[in-house]
């Protein structure tokens, strides 16, 4: 059972625009939503999280907004640079850590 | 500060060959995971150690694979009886305890070993 959806694969945003990530989750139970990212041959990095209670949380260019109503959460990126451009897995966290991901989305931004 | 390391970085066996992947965590961190990632998926949760305990196990985890973290450093990942669905990216991470300045969930991932069965 998917419980962390990313639907869209991929993503090419110009530099300097904003690029909008999003994910849908399926399990209420989830307390912490937290965003990945991945360059080639590296293990994904930490990017950015949000408690379950909160609804936004900010850290220099990126932005993370949870609509708990709706069970989405989104990334944002403002303003993009082409050093970006990864693949980017959402993330929810269950007890233990224990972390399930989505399926990433492909950002390119082009200079 | 070394992060976390796993060795070897690729492995091509031929089917029913065992193969055994090692991670070194970051060392002052007592949590340890595997998860496995496969072509344009993300990566899925295999197993967790605190310390040397393995606390879950995933129903991925066929009874071919086994995972062990004998003094509560390193671990290592034994796949017996390689079969060419195992091919993926075993990655592993590790994490502090809780408290500290690290934030909830995170998680801090090795490169990976990608394995590939003929």
């Amino acid at each position: 059972d998917q419980q962390v959806k990313q639907n869209s694969p991929s993503l090419s945003v110009q530099e300097g625009r904003i690029s909008i990530l999003n994910c849908d989750y399926t399990n209420s139970m989830f307390d912490y939503f937290l965003w990945y990212k991945k360059y080639p041959a590296e293990g994904p990095t930490f990017l950015i999280s949000i408690s379950s209670i909160k609804d936004k949380n900010e850290d220099g260019r990126f932005t993370v907004f949870l609509n708990k109503s709706a069970k989405h959460l989104s990334l944002h990126i403002v303003p993009s640079q082409p050093g970006d451009s990864a693949v980017y897995f959402c993330a929810a966290r269950r007890y233990g850590n224990k972390l399930v991901f989505g399926a990433g989305t492909i950002l390119r931004v082009k200079s | 500060d070394t992060g976390v390391s796993q060795n070897p970085r690729h492995k091509i066996t031929k089917r029913g060959q065992n193969v055994t992947f090692r991670c070194d965590p970051i060392s002052e961190h007592n949590r340890l995971y595997w998860y496995r990632q496969t072509l344009g998926q993300g990566p899925e949760f295999l197993t967790y150690f605190q310390n040397e305990a393995q606390l879950e196990k995933s129903r991925l985890l066929s009874d071919r694979f086994s995972a062990e973290r004998p003094k509560g450093s390193f671990s290592t990942l034994e796949i017996q009886r390689t079969e060419q669905g195992d091919s993926a990216m075993y990655l592993c991470a590790s994490a502090p305890g809780t408290g500290g300045k690290h934030h909830a969930g995170e998680l801090f991932f090795g490169e990976g070993s990608r394995l590939t069965v003929l």
